[in-house]
């Protein structure tokens, strides 16, 4: 079956580094996204991840191994703006995505 | 307009009627998506459009009926709605049906009571 499992819920302290998991298992594997949802809004696109390695993009970075179906993102000098859920989602065989329920990230200060 | 919208943006409605969820966008882009968002659930593909004339079933097809007779327009129908297609909609795009990022209309919450 298809499955991505990512943590429920992380804290962490405005200014520090969160690094938020996801595992997945799908039929087929193009590539793995990252999106960012604030409470109430529609997800907007983070990161996209083909290949293994990590991709950088400002405070955000995004790591992919595919060989053990795992992903990260990783956000450093956290704002309290960073508060919100973040959705791992898993491109299938037929280019479909595959969502995680998502990780709801507290920022405390 | 620029990207998704959507309409309504929210919606009461008694079990039982037909309601269509309407999407529209502007980047004439080919494929369009509906989802749903349940409380502690990923989002589910209800439906898929990968271009104008051509839909698709996706994870939760039951109760739900699309069209895609152009480009931009992209309603989602519940022809008799029941109490368990609470939710909120959302409907995507994307240049293409491949290594595209989806962008995101503002969803619809609908309550069936």
């Amino acid at each position: 079956g298809q499955n991505i499992d990512q943590p429920t819920e992380m804290t962490a302290t405005e200014g520090a580094i969160v690094q938020i998991n996801c595992t997945y298992q799908t039929s087929g594997f193009n590539g793995l996204f990252w999106y960012q949802q604030h409470a109430g809004e529609a997800p907007t696109f983070l990161s996209y991840n083909v290949l293994d390695g990590l991709e950088e993009k400002g405070r955000f970075s995004s790591f992919l191994s595919r060989s053990k179906g795992y992903s990260y993102l990783l956000l450093k000098e956290l704002q309290m703006k960073d508060s919100a859920s973040y959705l791992c989602a898993s491109s299938d065989s037929n280019y479909q995505l595959i969502w995680g329920a998502g990780t709801k990230l507290i920022i405390k200060p | 307009i620029a990207g998704i919208t959507q309409a309504p943006t929210s919606q009461i409605l008694a079990a039982g009627r037909r309601m269509t969820l309407r999407c529209t966008q502007d980047m004439r882009h080919n494929a369009m998506y509906w989802y749903r968002q349940d409380l502690g659930l990923g989002l589910r593909l209800i439906h898929y459009s990968n271009t104008a004339g051509t839909t698709g079933k996706g994870e939760v097809p039951d109760g739900y009926s699309v069209s895609r007779a152009n480009t931009d327009d992209f309603p989602l129908t519940l022809a008799s709605a029941v109490p368990s297609q609470t939710s909120v909609y959302f409907c995507a795009s994307s240049e293409g049906n491949s290594y595209n990022e989806q962008f995101f209309g503002p969803g619809t919450r609908l309550t069936v009571l």
